[in-house]
């Protein structure tokens, strides 16, 4: 089995829905973190959580949110979906163990908004 | 100025070539450098890290750093068809336990039979 699951695996949705992306993983990490990646832009970090009461916004969080159920459950919401946040998403994790911050990624979600 | 660049090719060569791939970054204070690779539809998987300056060898891989001038670089050698994947270019800076990483944009390899 994966060490980090994402559901949907893609999703088409219409502009003004509410859509919410999670995120699973058995590797007993406590960091997860939520990126989307474009063609031409490259990986870019909504948001990241260091542990279950630690969220922090990244690069891009304006129009979406995150959750930590528990260590092993990160979600994202689009409170209200729009064009232009058509994009593959990924979900990763990571320890920071040793002084490094090996990141392990899910297959990613893709999400077209029409 | 991003912290990371990255040429994004694409960049396609013949089998048994050697492929150099290449990123710059603005901040000294980073010490530790990682190569993600992604196949197409997959999630990146971390291909290779090294610490400070310097070379490290894995296979056919070698990941080099020069901190003089912010270079880094992933050489392959005899690249083989499934080396066909973009790579990215990673760092942080060592201590800063709020930082996460720091992405290049991917360079976008082929490598052709």
């Amino acid at each position: 089995d994966a060490d980090v699951t994402q559901t949907p695996r893609n999703r088409i949705t219409k502009t003004g829905k509410r859509i919410m992306l999670e995120c699973s993983q058995t590797k007993g990490h406590d960091r997860m973190y939520w990126y989307r990646q474009d063609p031409g832009l490259g990986l870019r970090l909504i948001y990241y959580s260091f542990d279950v009461k630690d969220i922090n916004k990244g690069e891009i969080s304006d129009g979406y949110s995150v959750s930590r159920q528990a260590q092993a459950k990160f979600s994202l919401s689009l409170e209200s979906a729009i064009p232009n946040q058509t994009a593959l998403y990924f979900c990763a994790t990571s320890d920071f163990v040793g002084g490094t911050d090996t990141q392990y990624f899910g297959p990613g979600t893709r999400l077209t908004v029409l | 100025q991003k912290e990371v660049e990255q040429d994004p090719g694409p960049l396609s060569v013949p089998e048994g070539a050697i492929v150099s791939l290449n990123c710059t970054y603005s901040n000294s204070a980073f010490q530790y450098f990682m190569w993600y690779r992604q196949y197409s539809r997959k999630g990146p998987e971390l291909l290779m890290y090294t610490y400070s300056s310097g070379n490290k060898e894995d296979g056919r891989f070698t990941a080099q750093v020069d901190k003089s001038s912010k270079y880094i670089s992933l050489f392959i050698r005899d690249s083989q068809p499934s080396d066909s994947a973009t790579y990215l270019c990673a760092t942080f800076e060592r201590g800063q336990a709020g930082t996460a990483l720091i992405f290049g944009k991917g360079t976008t390899l082929s490598v052709s039979s």
